[in-house]
């Protein structure tokens, strides 16, 4: 398996523009996690879906965040407009939910590097 | 509320020796999971070993380990045989689900270097 991709890898933007993160989990996964890493924050949950349904974006920092899951296969972090303050790493991670019992771990993607000018 | 604590912002062992790392955590759940992930300098993730609470066997991953010490609230992670290709930064991260949520909660991290 490929594991998590997200694309781009490195993204560099000015301040207003749109910036969209892509992300593919493993095959087979059916809960997706959005994460965003700063050195003052550290590892944030911004938002996660289940079975491609968004269940808690209580970590979404505010409204220019937006995040979507048309389908198993692939989900979409929008950011509009982008400010400075937004840089940072965002990592995207799947996991096979089975129940607390039989959680599968979380496989992380290699993360956007996100710099707004 | 959760809380994971990482007391020890940075560390370093020489090559071959053991190490370990620390990680407290405070909940009131008594069904979760314990997790340590490993970030290279890659800035990839990666699973180092989880535990769920409702197992005594302290999980163990070839040189890794974990104490887990249900009552105090503590999930230290042991590295034998430490390797240069263990430098990373180490974050401790407690799960639980209730009600069809889940909540995640990460540690501020610990940076390992290992000295040659």
């Amino acid at each position: 398996d490929a594991g998590v991709i997200q694309s781009p890898r490195h993204e560099v933007t000015e301040m207003g523009q749109e910036v969209t993160l892509r992300c593919k989990p493993i095959s087979g996964h059916n809960s997706l996690f959005w994460y965003r890493q700063t050195m003052m924050r550290g590892l944030e949950l911004l938002i996660y879906f289940n079975n491609n349904v968004p269940i808690d974006d209580s970590g979404m920092p505010e409204d220019r965040f937006s995040a979507k899951m048309p389908n198993a296969s692939f989900s979409t972090l929008k950011i509009q407009p982008s400010e400075p303050r937004d840089s940072a790493v965002y990592f995207c991670a799947s996991s096979l939910d089975r129940g607390l019992r039989r959680k599968e771990t979380q496989y992380f993607g290699p993360g956007t590097r996100l710099l707004v000018l | 509320a959760q809380t994971v604590t990482q007391s020890q912002p940075e560390m370093s062992v020489q090559e071959a020796e053991t190490v370990t790392l620390s990680c407290t955590y405070d909940t009131s759940e008594s069904n979760y999971y314990l997790f340590w992930y490993k970030q290279p300098p890659s800035r990839q993730m990666i699973l180092v070993i989880r535990q769920e609470a409702y197992k005594q066997q302290n999980a163990t991953e070839n040189r890794f380990s974990v104490n887990f010490q249900k009552a105090a609230k503590s999930f230290s992670l042991k590295i034998s045989d430490s390797q240069l290709g263990d430098t990373a930064m180490y974050f401790c991260a407690f799960m639980k689900k209730t009600s069809g949520t889940y909540k995640y909660i990460f540690g501020t991290g610990t940076r390992l270097k290992v000295l040659a």
